[in-house]
């Protein structure tokens, strides 16, 4: 069965540095998005992204995040200059454009020092 | 303000139907509501989507009223492997459109 994969599955990186979050949706799925869960909090929603530019985004997804689809299979979010508080984990979800179901993969798990 | 709402937490046996309602009250009106279990460290994982009234797979229910402000996942005889967190996922209109994720319920499910 196909899978949203993830990479890497752990970065710790220092404040004010640039991180980039890998994503290999499912091969036919169009339609990507990033999520993120701090520990012990609820999933939230920061992007979608179809046809090569961002659908939607949250509050959350202000200019430190960006997102990147750099060929036909990766999907990248980069945040420049790291704070604190974005450690968290972040998922990387798609769908098919004819159904709603989104499919999650395994997260990243990032840890800002 | 846009919101979704859901019980923090349920306990229950093994072999009990366990029901977990979710409430968004300003979802979009051509949205699903999705459901999803998330065990610790591992990304969310799909359970069970519907429109509108009941839909039923090999897992769950799901039960939608009328004015789909609200939707309930039914799991019908639980097991010690259930224990997770469940999230309802709608997309719901505020000022704008927003994919919104429900508090979570963390189901525990005890022999």
């Amino acid at each position: 069965e196909p899978e949203v994969t993830q990479t890497p599955s752990h970065q710790v990186t220092q404040m004010g540095q640039e991180v980039i979050l890998r994503c290999v949706p499912i091969s036919n799925h169009l339609y990507f998005y990033w999520y993120r869960q701090i520990l012990g909090q609820k999933v939230e929603f920061l992007v979608s992204f179809y046809n090569n530019e961002i659908s939607e985004k949250s509050e959350i997804f202000d200019d430190q995040f960006s997102v990147e689809r750099p060929d036909g299979s990766n999907f990248t979010l980069k945040i420049r200059s790291t704070k604190l508080e974005d450690s968290a984990m972040y998922f990387c979800a798609s769908n098919r454009p004819d159904e709603e179901t989104q499919y999650f993969g395994p997260g990243t798990r990032l840890l800002v020092l | 303000l846009a919101k979704t709402t859901q019980p923090i937490s349920m306990d229950s046996y093994e072999g009990q139907e366990v029901n977990i309602t979710c409430s968004h009250n300003n979802i979009a009106t051509n949205d699903y509501i999705t459901w999803y279990q998330q065990f610790p460290s591992q990304g969310p994982r799909f359970i069970i989507q519907g429109y509108k009234t009941k839909v039923t797979n090999e897992v769950a229910s799901l039960f939608i009223p009328a004015d789909r402000k609200s939707s309930t996942l039914s799991l019908p005889r639980v097991s010690l492997s259930d224990t997770a967190v469940y999230y309802c996922l709608v997309g719901m209109m505020d000022s704008s459109y927003k994919l919104i994720f429900g508090s979570g319920t963390r189901l525990l499910v005890r022999p």
